[in-house]
């Protein structure tokens, strides 16, 4: 039983790059989110998805999209990376009420 | 909107010291749940304890204890006889309790405590 696993878990990227974070749960959990950590900002929302074929967006969207691709898994894609996403990013799942987390993922952006 | 205020940014102990870590919430619901998670040096975020809003019975584990008080709208955390492997930053955090399949639960976090243990 893994939990929560995040690939890959560190990526340096050039101004204007894509990439896709990739997040599974063997937890059979519903709900999944994402998150990203910044310096005395603690843990700020993404985006999350309730159930199955729904998203929504959290806190702080902009320049993020997400895929619930099926019940295990939920990506985070950056269409053009800037130096401002430049975070550790965090993906978890809940089942009733308690979120459990991912690794983590830490990127760069340059 | 939900907030959380953990007003201590740095502590600094030394080992077997008991240390207490604030926090402090608002909401506007009437039915929601607080947690605490632990993330060491290493970076993982551990889940350490969730309390319900209806239940405010103070909780004791091992070395760890809670105090949660809605009148104060406070959910305090203490380590007693703290250790090096303590070491970590410290977060509170506030979820709604939103019936949705009973599983979607945003999270608002605190910006968390740096708890230093010195031997």
């Amino acid at each position: 039983n893994a939990g929560v696993t995040q690939t890959p878990k560190f990526q340096v990227l050039k101004t204007g790059q894509s990439m896709t974070l990739q997040c599974a749960q063997d937890m059979n959990h519903n709900s999944m989110y994402w998150y990203r950590q910044d310096p005395g900002m603690g843990l700020r929302l993404i985006y999350y998805s309730a159930s199955e074929g729904t998203t929504d967006k959290g806190e702080v969207p902009n320049g993020y999209n997400v895929s619930r691709l099926n019940k295990r898994e939920f990506s985070l894609r950056l269409e053009s990376a800037a130096p401002s996403q430049t975070s550790v990013y965090f993906c978890a799942s809940s089942g009733w009420g308690t979120q459990y987390f991912g690794p983590g993922t830490r990127l760069l952006v340059l | 909107a939900q907030k959380v205020t953990q007003a201590q940014t740095e502590i600094s102990v030394v080992e077997k010291e008991d240390v207490t870590l604030d926090c402090v919430y608002e909401t506007r619901d009437t039915t929601y749940y607080l947690f605490w998670y632990k993330q060491p040096p290493s970076g993982e975020l551990v889940f350490l304890i969730r309390r319900n809003s209806f239940d405010e019975q103070n909780e004791i584990s091992g070395r760890y204890s809670w105090n949660f008080q809605k009148s104060t709208s406070s959910f305090n955390f203490t380590i007693t006889a703290s250790q090096v492997v303590d070491s970590a930053v410290y977060f509170c955090a506030l979820s709604e309790a939103r019936d949705s399949g009973g599983s979607n639960y945003k999270l608002t976090f605190g910006k968390g405590t740096l708890l230093t243990v010195n031997p």
